[in-house]
């Protein structure tokens, strides 16, 4: 079992949808958790990071936290094809601040 | 503010020849990680630095890889001998140090691509 899963996709949505991605860890001692964009060629780019249960809103993006489930979740609302990306999914302990586990990531790709 | 600079962009070598890859992190960073990327993966941790010491290396493999960061700022990762499977993107990434309860953001630079032949 990896440390970090995400279904890979491909995601397709129209334009206009709300796209949800997901994912589970395995580490219970996970603290922090992001969510980075990853355009094809370039580097990842963080977009979202949550530390508590719940909900944290930041524009058209919602991450989603439940530790007792392990999951956490971004949603994507009003998607636009500027979105087409891949999505990575990683989570530290705070102990270690630095050191993030990754998943391989969801693709998504948004139809015009 | 500049980012995280790394060079070469690219590089193509044949199996069990040698590569080095160096970063320039942020200004004022003193975390410095160098990262693997397999096609189709997640980025997968090396090695991380804090200023000029190695926090943590235990993905890293000894045996054909080494990082050095000399005076706590730039660093370089070097591949020696290299096997097909090193064919990667090898990112580094740089954050400042706010300690066990501040935010996590790391920045990643554009990465240097490396194929071996």
């Amino acid at each position: 079992q990896k440390e970090v899963e995400q279904n890979s996709g491909p995601l397709s949505v129209p334009e206009g949808a709300i796209a949800s991605l997901n994912c589970t860890y395995s580490d219970r001692g996970s603290q922090s958790f992001f969510w980075y964009r990853q355009y094809s060629g370039k580097s990842p780019e963080l977009i979202m990071s949550i530390y508590s249960n719940g909900d944290k809103e930041d524009g058209r993006f919602t991450a989603q936290l439940n530790k007792a489930s392990q999951y956490v979740s971004l949603l994507i609302r009003d998607s636009q094809p500027s979105d087409s990306a891949t999505y990575l999914c990683a989570v530290s302990r705070l102990t270690n601040a630095g050191k993030s586990t990754f998943g391989d990531g969801t693709t998504l790709t948004v139809k015009p | 503010e500049a980012g995280v600079a790394q060079s070469p962009r690219y590089k193509i070598i044949e199996k069990r020849q040698s590569v080095a890859f160096w970063c320039n992190p942020i200004s004022g960073h003193a975390t410095l990680y160098w990262y693997q990327q397999i096609l189709g993966q997640g980025p997968k941790l090396l090695i991380q630095f804090q200023n000029n010491g190695v926090v943590d290396d235990s993905q890293l493999p000894k045996d054909r890889f080494s990082a050095e960061r000399l005076k706590g700022v730039d660093s370089t990762l070097k591949i020696q001998p290299a096997k097909l499977e090193d064919s990667a993107v090898y990112l580094c990434a740089s954050r400042t140090w706010g300690g066990a309860s501040s935010g996590n953001t790391i920045y990643f630079g554009e990465g240097s691509w490396l194929t071996v032949v």
